[in-house]
Formats: C-alpha cells, structure tokens, sequence
C-alpha cells in the first residue's frame, strides 16, 4: 500500500518563527489533506490539497503530485499552534478511498 | 458551516462489554468512514461504508467490530467485547463524493479498564 512519511518528527519553534513541515507519498493520489490535533485530540482540517497551492492565514500548503510531497508553511508561529501536524492521503488506484495518515509532526511553539 | 457530531466526547467502560460509538455525518454525505487512533500514535483506517454496506476494511476490523447506519442521520460504531487494547480515540468521517475531501467529528475517547 501507499507509504506517507513525514518530517522531521518533532520541532520546537520559538514564537513568531517561520517553518515549513515535508510530507512524502510512494505513489499517485486523489486526496491530500493536512491536519492539525489539538491537545484535545480533535483533528482539524487545515487543507485539502491533492496538488497546487493554497494559503489560509498564516499557514500555506504546496503539493507537486507529479514529484510526491507536499510542504505545509507555517509562518509567524503561535503557541495555539502546538500539537501534531499530520499529512494524509488517499490512492488514486483502484476502489479504495481511505485516508492514509502519516506518523506527524510534533509541533511545540515556546513564548 | 455542517460538522460531522460525534457521541459520546469519552466512554469509559469495563473490559468484556459492548459499546457504541455514534456518528452523525454531514446530511447530505453519502461516504462514511471510522478512523482509530492509539494515543501517541498516527489515525488507522478502519472501514468504510457506502450504499449501506462496507466497501472497505482494515485488518484491524475483526468480527468484534461491526457498523451501522440504523436510520438516515446516524452512524454507528459497534465493538461487541472491548479489549484493554481498543483503548482509543475514534473518529467518524464523512465525504459526499469518493476521494474528495474527508471531514473528521471530534472523536470518542474510550477507556477500557
């Protein structure tokens, strides 16, 4: 099956710096998405981005499907935006259409 | 904006007994998913569910599991002996076209003890 892997693992930012997350897949999607888990746990969609280039705030997000990744930006960094960053994707082969997340990026924004 | 309504927020119960994970989807989603997650560790698929039948499943969802969609709004996550390892957080997604962006409830928390 499609391999997601994402990095680096874990980051410390002090607030109010730039960083950008990198999310590899092994073979062709459909469907990209970023997601932000809260310290509550809850999973919140930051960008569904099968390719091109998309900004909301101060985060943007790239994907080249052609060259399988996708960059998450995070600029001016907050400490509401400590917690896991998680990159998933869905094949486009076949009948399959389940999100298959990669391990994250644990983010740790320090005042 | 629609949201996808997860119950309970957390469910403690005793190893052995059954419980029911709900979900209501988006209304007028047609694709349902349920998603599990061992603390500090990434979201699994666990199925999928489309035309009131599973379309997909993970080697994870054995017989103890099972799903539902009971009436028009809910859909159900049944784990008929919980297991001290089915500790987890469980999300219910929902999509109304195949590969197109998958929108996540809050989740359940459950505690097996």
């Amino acid at each position: 099956g499609i391999q997601v892997e994402q990095s680096p693992p874990d980051l410390i930012l002090q607030e109010g710096a730039n960083s950008t997350l990198r999310c590899n897949f092994s073979d062709s999607v459909n469907n990209l998405q970023w997601f932000h888990q809260n310290p509550w746990g809850q999973l919140i969609n930051l960008f569904y981005i099968p390719s091109g280039t998309k900004q909301n705030g101060r985060l943007s997000a790239t994907t080249v499907a052609t060259e399988r990744y996708s960059l998450l930006y995070i600029s001016s960094s907050q400490t509401t935006g400590s917690g896991v960053y998680f990159c998933a994707v869905e094949g486009d082969g076949g009948a399959t259409n389940k999100l298959i997340f990669g391990t994250g990026t644990l983010l740790a924004v320090q005042p | 904006e629609p949201e996808v309504t997860q119950t309970p927020s957390h469910q403690v119960t005793q190893m052995g007994q059954e419980v029911i994970l709900r979900c209501v989807p988006i209304s007028n989603h047609l694709y349902f998913y349920w998603y599990r997650q061992i603390l500090g560790q990434k979201v699994e698929f666990l199925v999928s569910f489309y035309n009131n039948e599973i379309s997909e499943k993970s080697e994870i969802f054995d017989d103890q599991f099972s799903v539902e969609r009971p009436d028009g709004s809910n859909f159900t996550l049944k784990i008929r002996s919980t297991k001290l390892e089915d500790s987890a957080m469980y999300f219910c997604a929902s999509t109304l076209l195949a590969k197109n962006i998958q929108y996540f409830g809050a989740g359940t928390r459950l505690s097996v003890l």
